[in-house]
This record gives C-alpha cells, sequence and structure tokens, in this order.
C-alpha cells in the first residue's frame, strides 16, 4: 500500500525553525519528485518546493527560497522540509506529495502536519 | 511564472446540478492542468490529469475541458459530499495552484 507518513504537529515561537518529514511506503522513493505545499488556516494550497530524491536537486518557490531546506535521506525512504526564521503568517498544515512524472499530478499526499507559529 | 485564477471562489447549487469551475492560466500551458477535491482536514485528492482524463476509482458525473489558458471542471448532478472545495493546478518550472473554489449547498 504506497503511503506518506508525515511527522507529527509542532508549536513553534517566532524566528525558530521547524524540520518536517516525510516517510514514504510502497514504491521507489527515488523514482518520483517530492513536492511540499503548506495550507494557512482557512485558505487555499501553497507550493513551497520540491525535491528529486535520487540526486537531492532541490528546486524552491521564490517566496521561500531563503528560508526553506529540502532534504532526504534514502536509506530510510525520507524526505525533509526545513523552514526557519518562522513568522506567525507560516501557521499551516504542510504536506508533502508526491508527482507523478508522466502526467505531472499529484498522485499521493501525506496526511499534513501543522505548524503552528505562536509566541 | 505562471498565474492561475480559479473562478468562482465559491459556488452554491442544489443536490443534482450541474456545476462548473473554471481556471485561466497566464500562458499557453496545452492540457497540463490538473484538478483536485478537498474535504475539510484532508489532504488534496487527484480528480482530473492533464485537463481531461478522469483518474481511476473517480466518479463520472466528474469532467474536465480546456486547453491553452482557458479550463473547466464539470460536476453533473452535483451529490451530497461533493460539497467541498476544489483547486486547479499546474506543474512547470514550477508549480501553480488555482485559488480554490468552495462548493455550498443552496
Amino acid at each position: 500500500q504506497m503511503r506518506l507518513e508525515q511527522s507529527g504537529a509542532e508549536v513553534k515561537k517566532p524566528g525558530a525553525a521547524v524540520k518536517v518529514s516525510c516517510k514514504s511506503f510502497g514504491y521507489t522513493f527515488t523514482g518520483y519528485y517530492m513536492h511540499w505545499v503548506r495550507q494557512a488556516p482557512g485558505q487555499g494550497l501553497e507550493w513551497v518546493g520540491r525535491i528529486n530524491p535520487s540526486s537531492g536537486d532541490t528546486t524552491y518557490a521564490q517566496k521561500f527560497q531563503d528560508r526553506v531546506i529540502m532534504t532526504r535521506e534514502t536509506s530510510i525512504r525520507t524526505a525533509y522540509m526545513e523552514l526557519s526564521s518562522l513568522r506567525p503568517d507560516d501557521t499551516a498544515i504542510y504536506y508533502c506529495a508526491r508527482i507523478n512524472d508522466w502526467n505531472d499530478a499529484f498522485d499521493l499526499w501525506g496526511q499534513g502536519t501543522l505548524v503552528i507559529v505562536s509566541s | 511564472d505562471i498565474q492561475m485564477t480559479q473562478s468562482p471562489s465559491s459556488l452554491s447549487a442544489s443536490v443534482g446540478d450541474r456545476v462548473s469551475i473554471n481556471c485561466r492560466t497566464s500562458q499557453n500551458i496545452n492540457t497540463s492542468l490538473n484538478w483536485y477535491q478537498q474535504r475539510p482536514g484532508k489532504a488534496p485528492k487527484l480528480l482530473i490529469y492533464a485537463a481531461s482524463t478522469l483518474e481511476s476509482g473517480v466518479p463520472s458525473r466528474f469532467s474536465g475541458s480546456g486547453s491553452g489558458t482557458d479550463f473547466t471542471l464539470t460536476i453533473t448532478s452535483l451529490q451530497a459530499e461533493d460539497y467541498v472545495s476544489y483547486y486547479c493546478q499546474h506543474s512547470g518550472s514550477t508549480v501553480t495552484f488555482g485559488g480554490g473554489t468552495k462548493v455550498e449547498i443552496k
């Protein structure tokens, strides 16, 4: 059964960093790009960036360019997203999602990780 | 970067109605457009890819059309479980989502 399993909710203070993990099951981890998408409360979906789990190459949305780092550990089939210099408006659910490269669509999503930034 | 304008942001309809949701892009993307459904508290679910291809397991009352810059998601005969949110999405050098459409009960 293919699935993505994310780490649990986090509460952080402004200025801190958060690192969210996404572990894959049931498919070849290095065969599909992994993306991160966030959703603020009551808002739409916002793309954060992606990582090629095979090479480690990353592409980030310009908005997050200087604050986000995406990494992976292939031995444990896990991708990570670290967001630093957190602000209250970073409060959101962060999803990892696999993109299927033959149709460029997100066909597998994690359950989401709630990150709350509050003093 | 490609901009995506999704409309309407919300709509009210009755069970059994036919509804359409539109997505307009700032550049020609051929048919590289996907549609997702999102239930409250859940991750998005792929409904349609490549503008008009129904994902496996998705009911046939959902359909997609369009190419170039204008796309439409149509739900014929709206069901109770369809009163949720929908998003269009394009993957290029970066990824862009439409602003979303919330379908509400009339």
